[in-house]
């Protein structure tokens, strides 16, 4: 069964600094992998996503994220943090063959410190 | 503008009663989804279509029910069977393919009292 591990349920960094979100990854198959951001009372919109065509992934937003297969990780980055970025973020796979479902982490709010 | 719409935003409704959320896209997308939100718990799965009139559960299905008459439409029913139904409650639609990103409708907050 394909799953998403995502470390840390809440991240705090100061203005400026460098963000590390979390995300680990369990499956059987090739997975395609998601980043989605949520802000409050809102739905989800797309960060960004791994197709197999490159390892590291540019989303919007200054975002990206690594790919490794070695580690099974697929951890977002962004070098400098902004006041806007505060919301919460999450994990996605999928890839189970004739499955459209994607399966969500439980997700990390990030705060951001001025 | 193309996207999802959920309606209505907030949703009051008495304990035993059922009650059911609209999810409408047009975006011309064959899959169509509900998840359900509680805080530290992301997002959980409740029915999944592929395509008109096929629809499959999700990891919380007990409780709930669906429909897809039309491409457009896939309209969650919160019965009295569900025993905790206070949540968030979102729906989402994809082009369909394991490599395609779902889209995400606003949300509908369901408040049991």
């Amino acid at each position: 069964a394909q799953s998403v591990t995502q470390l840390g349920s809440h991240v705090s960094v100061s203005e400026g600094a460098l963000v590390l979100l979390r995300c680990n990854y369990s499956s059987s198959v090739p997975p395609y992998l998601f980043w989605y951001v949520q802000y409050p009372n809102q739905g989800l919109q797309l960060l960004l996503k791994y197709t197999s065509a490159a390892t590291l992934v540019k989303g919007i937003n200054g975002f990206e994220a690594e790919f490794k297969k070695s580690e099974t990780s697929f951890h977002l980055t962004k070098p400098s943090a902004h006041m806007s970025d505060a919301a919460e973020y999450f994990c996605a796979v999928s890839g189970a063959r004739s499955s459209y479902k994607l399966i969500f982490g439980s997700g990390t709010r990030l705060l951001v410190r001025p | 503008d193309g996207g999802i719409t959920q309606s209505p935003k907030y949703l009051f409704r008495k304990e035993g009663q059922n009650v059911t959320l609209s999810c409408e896209q047009n975006l011309n997308h064959d899959a169509m989804y509900w998840y359900r939100q509680d805080p530290g718990q992301g997002l959980r799965l409740i029915y999944y279509s592929q395509i008109v009139n096929d629809f499959q559960k999700g990891d919380i299905a007990e409780g709930y029910s669906v429909s897809r008459e039309k491409k457009e439409s896939f309209p969650l029913t919160v019965t009295s069977a569900q025993k905790n139904p206070t949540a968030f409650y979102l729906c989402a639609s994809s082009i369909g393919g394991v490599n395609t990103e779902a889209f995400f409708g606003q949300g509908t907050r369901l408040t049991v009292v």
